[in-house]
């Protein structure tokens, strides 16, 4: 089973400012997805993560709110960018167990307040 | 309208008492549903995928079961480790790139 590390495990940021969030895989992976989870509100995938090229992005989410980086099969950044208080939430990064991408590996989550 | 309904939202058990939670959908033409179980301060972790109705899947005290309209998860003599939020996701034909997950049932088991 793949480990999967995000760092910071938490921070409060002020309205307008930026914040990028690392998520690390212990072994090669083709894709990685990051979500969103808010109170009351199921899981919601923001992005898609390839190697190589650009993510794709779920509808209501933008590459201007949230770049993304993919320098490598193990690793991938979700920015969130001029944050407020709507943004603050859990941020997870997932990468497939195997075939299956439904089937995932999640890391501990990044939980964000914007105040 | 909601696609993917868990039930209950919260269920309270003691220590060996079996129950069993929802997960009903909406959707047509089901690709797949995934059941995960998600612990406080960590990310889901993957439990079951069933694909046809009628598919049941176990794994220790937990068992998935699938018709074609719902889901359900048998816990039997649940231990209190087995308190968590268990998360079901769908996944279908009209998208079949990304799931669609309910909000969780979050249970919690008494010893």
């Amino acid at each position: 089973s793949a480990v999967i590390s995000q760092k910071p495990s938490r921070d409060i940021c002020q309205r307008g400012t930026s914040l990028t969030i690392q998520c690390q895989v212990d072994s090669q992976v083709t894709m990685m997805f990051w979500y969103r989870q808010q109170p009351g509100q199921s899981l919601t995938l923001i992005a898609t993560a390839n190697q190589g090229s650009e993510a794709t992005y779920e509808s209501g989410f933008v590459i201007d709110k949230f770049p993304i980086s993919r320098p490598n099969l193990t690793f991938s950044t979700l920015t969130v960018s001029n944050m407020s208080p709507e943004d603050s939430s859990i941020y997870l990064c997932s990468a497939p167990r195997g075939s299956s991408y439904n089937e995932q590996f999640f890391g501990p989550g990044t939980r964000l307040t914007v105040l | 309208e909601d696609q993917v309904t868990q039930s209950p939202e919260a269920l309270r058990l003691q220590e060996g008492e079996s129950s069993s939670l929802n997960c009903s959908y909406t959707v047509s033409g089901l690709r797949g549903l995934f059941w995960y179980r998600q612990d406080p301060g960590k990310g889901p972790e993957f439990l079951f995928t069933l694909y046809s109705a009628g598919e049941e899947k176990e794994k220790e005290r937990l068992k998935a079961t699938l018709t074609k309209k719902e889901s359900f998860l048998h816990i039997t003599a649940p231990k209190p480790e087995d308190s968590a939020t268990y998360l079901c996701a769908v996944l279908w034909a009209g998208n079949n790139r990304k799931l669609i997950w309910g909000l969780g049932t979050s249970l919690a088991v008494n010893p």
